[in-house]
């Protein structure tokens, strides 16, 4: 079956433009995660959303950082005044039952 | 801080021998580990999971779990070149939120 898709695969964004980077998770999967993972560095947590439960935003660095997931199926996270230092890859990965985590193929975000 | 340790590698083997990755963490807490494989500019592969102490084997793949000893391993036998690829060991968080806790990954490269 279909596994999760991101979109854009690669944004190259001005210092101070906002982006919104979209996940659509596997279908039938209540739980849905953002990573993201600089260049030579591990992943690092962001956000994770459960069903209809009030989403863990323990991960997000900083109040320019936001995540909504509509309908319990898309998500989008959104960098408001981007800097430099948000250049990364962002994962999303989505899971059946809260365990094993797939992920999507993500995207590169460059900011200029 | 929670943390999964890795030795970031390269772990050098020739084709047809057993590659062994290792893997640390700090939560003593945790239930779930997760071993992902990650080829250059490609997003993370979920490869094995393991819940209980002992060994799980999946073909060519065995992962070991010691809960007393915090410790995470991968066995990889008879390696093949298309193994070369980075290695990510996760642990889920204790405490209900299912965030997993990323290592920063083994390099592994099988030559022929």
């Amino acid at each position: 079956g279909a596994g999760v898709s991101q979109s854009p695969s690669n944004k190259v964004t001005e210092k101070g433009k906002d982006v919104e980077l979209r996940c659509d998770p596997i279908s039938g999967h209540t739980a849905l995660y953002w990573y993201r993972q600089s260049l030579g560095q591990g992943l690092e947590f962001l956000i994770y959303f459960q069903g209809n439960s009030a989403p863990d935003k323990s991960g997000l660095p900083s109040d320019r950082f936001s995540a909504e997931r509509t309908g319990g199926s898309v998500s989008t996270l959104t960098i408001q005044r981007t800097q430099q230092e948000d250049s990364a890859v962002y994962l999303c990965a989505s899971s059946l039952d809260g365990h094993e985590q797939y992920f999507g193929p993500g995207t590169r975000l460059t900011v200029t | 801080q929670k943390e999964v340790e890795q030795n970031s590698g390269p772990l050098s083997v020739p084709e047809g021998a057993i590659a062994s990755l290792n893997c640390t963490y700090s939560d003593r807490g945790s239930q779930s580990f997760f071993w992902y494989r990650q080829y250059s500019g490609k997003s993370p592969e979920l490869i094995m999971f393991i819940y209980s102490n002992g060994d799980k084997e999946d073909g060519r793949f065995t992962a070991q779990l010691n809960k007393a000893s915090q410790y995470v391993s991968l066995l990889i036998r008879d390696s093949q070149p298309s193994d070369s690829a980075t290695y990510l060991c996760a642990v889920m968080e204790s405490g209900g939120y299912n965030k997993l806790i990323f290592g920063a990954g083994t390099r592994l490269a099988v030559h022929p």
